[in-house]
């Protein structure tokens, strides 16, 4: 167990729809990360959060967003869902910012858009 | 532009017998590797990484990987597989000023009994 929780699990929706992951990082990391698995394009960084700000961004369409809470804990927010979208979205978290620490990952969120 | 080649898409050993998985980065400063685990329905599990140092690096569960500059190597090994050791490994480094993990395209391994 990394101490990255990430809810839900699975989720299942259609076309179009908006949802939202969440995840709360490890007791006392400051950085999120968002990573998203899919068969296609493997495991690719989405964006990344240093304490509530916006740190480093990646292949992050503009249909997503994210942002991360005073309280630490991170929301993935994705909306006009495509087929194409079904992946696994990972969360990770680091104690820095951008001096080369760690990433633990959570568990992940399993998205099926039908 | 950074990336980490797996050059093997999977790999099957028996069990007991050692292992290799590669990987090759490209990368112009220090690299940061790291590989991870994962099992199958299950997250990303940090196995070993390298920042500096002792070339050779230990990790969990009895891997080591061994950094070498001249190759843009850093293989993963372990002497005797077991049967537990069966899923995907991913080969890492670590860019964009220390704030992204880019991955390879990762090594399933197969373990026969």
């Amino acid at each position: 167990d990394s101490g990255v929780t990430q809810t839900p699990k699975h989720l299942i929706t259609a076309t179009g729809q908006r949802v939202t992951l969440r995840c709360s990082p490890r007791s006392g990391d400051l950085s999120v990360y968002w990573y998203q698995q899919s068969l296609d394009q493997g495991l690719q960084f989405l964006i990344q959060y240093y304490n509530g700000e916006e740190r480093a961004k990646g292949n992050i369409l503009e249909r997503f967003s994210a942002q991360q809470f005073p309280d630490l804990h991170s929301e993935l927010n994705l909306s006009s869902l495509e087929l194409g979208d079904s992946a696994l979205y990972f969360c990770a978290s680091s104690s820095a910012g951008g001096s080369y620490n760690e990433q633990f990952f959570g568990p992940g969120t399993r998205l099926t858009v039908l | 532009a950074q990336s980490v080649t797996q050059p093997d898409i999977h790999i099957t050993v028996s069990e007991g017998a050692s292992l290799e998985l590669r990987c090759n980065y490209s990368y112009g400063a220090t690299p940061y590797l790291f590989w991870y685990v994962q099992s199958p329905g299950q997250g990303l599990q940090l196995l070993l990484k390298y920042f500096s140092g002792d070339t050779l690096v230990q990790g969990i569960k009895g891997f080591e990987a061994e950094f070498k500059r001249s190759q843009s190597s850093f293989n993963l090994r372990k002497p005797s597989v077991h049967w537990s050791d069966a899923a995907e490994y991913f080969c890492a480094v670590l860019t964009g000023g220390g704030n992204k993990l880019t991955f390879g395209t990762g090594t399933q391994l197969k373990v026969e009994l």
